[in-house]
């Protein structure tokens, strides 16, 4: 198993450019989640998806949107990036729901110019 | 709402002992985590435990839970240079749904 992995690594954009974070988990959980991860403040929920086809906002949804087409997959878009989106993201998934382990993938660094 | 609170850093000399501290705020908290994230890396769960206890033993980690002060404590045994770390404390909010962390401690061993 790969696990959960994530593309691109790292990645720089300009303020008003848009682009998609990408997240796959080859585990078969039902439960994944992006979070941004900022220094001195831990991490913070931005949307999750409870199944292919159910999504919801977490604690920082604007500026980003999600679906959830299949069990494997579950993009992070930015429509339109500014410098507050400069952050590390990372994609995690779990078999049932945000109780159970939280199978993190190794993170996506994002610069907003 | 839900606060989570950890003390940014923590310097021990290799061979000592390790303890991380953490306060929540949600009375109604039922499991609460530590995870560890080692450099460039996504966060591993190290262990957890359900707010009806009040420690727990694996290893060399020792988890203390305090409900009544709402104070999380995560003990390394013979800490060693691969312990270097962030370590994040969580909380299962079960009114949100969701996990709250806090800002994790950095893990810094001394030779």
């Amino acid at each position: 198993n790969a696990g959960v992995t994530q593309t691109p690594k790292f990645q720089v954009l300009k303020t008003g450019q848009s682009m998609t974070l990408q997240c796959a988990q080859d585990m078969n959980h039902e439960y994944m989640s992006w979070y941004r991860q900022d220094p001195g403040m831990g991490l913070r929920l931005i949307h999750y998806s409870v199944g292919a086809g159910i999504t919801d906002q977490g604690e920082v949804p604007n500026g980003y949107n999600v679906s959830r087409s299949t069990t494997e997959d579950f993009p992070l878009r930015l429509l339109s990036a500014a410098p507050s989106q400069t952050s590390v993201y990372f994609c995690a998934s779990s078999p049932g729901s945000f109780t159970d382990t939280q199978y993190f993938g190794p993170g996506t660094r994002l610069t907003v110019l | 709402g839900e606060d989570v609170e950890q003390s940014l850093f923590l310097s021990v000399r290799e061979g000592d002992s390790s303890v991380i501290n953490c306060t929540y705020t949600d009375s109604s908290s039922t499991y609460l985590y530590w995870y560890k994230q080692e450099p460039g890396a996504g966060l591993q769960l190290l262990t957890y435990i359900f707010s009806n206890m009040d420690m727990k033993q694996d290893q060399r980690l020792t988890v203390l839970l305090n409900k009544k002060d709402k104070h999380l404590s995560l003990r390394i045994a013979d800490t060693q240079t691969g312990d270097s770390a962030i370590y994040f404390c969580a909380e299962a909010n079960f009114g949100n749904e969701k996990l709250t962390f806090g800002t994790g401690t950095r893990l810094t061993i001394i030779p």
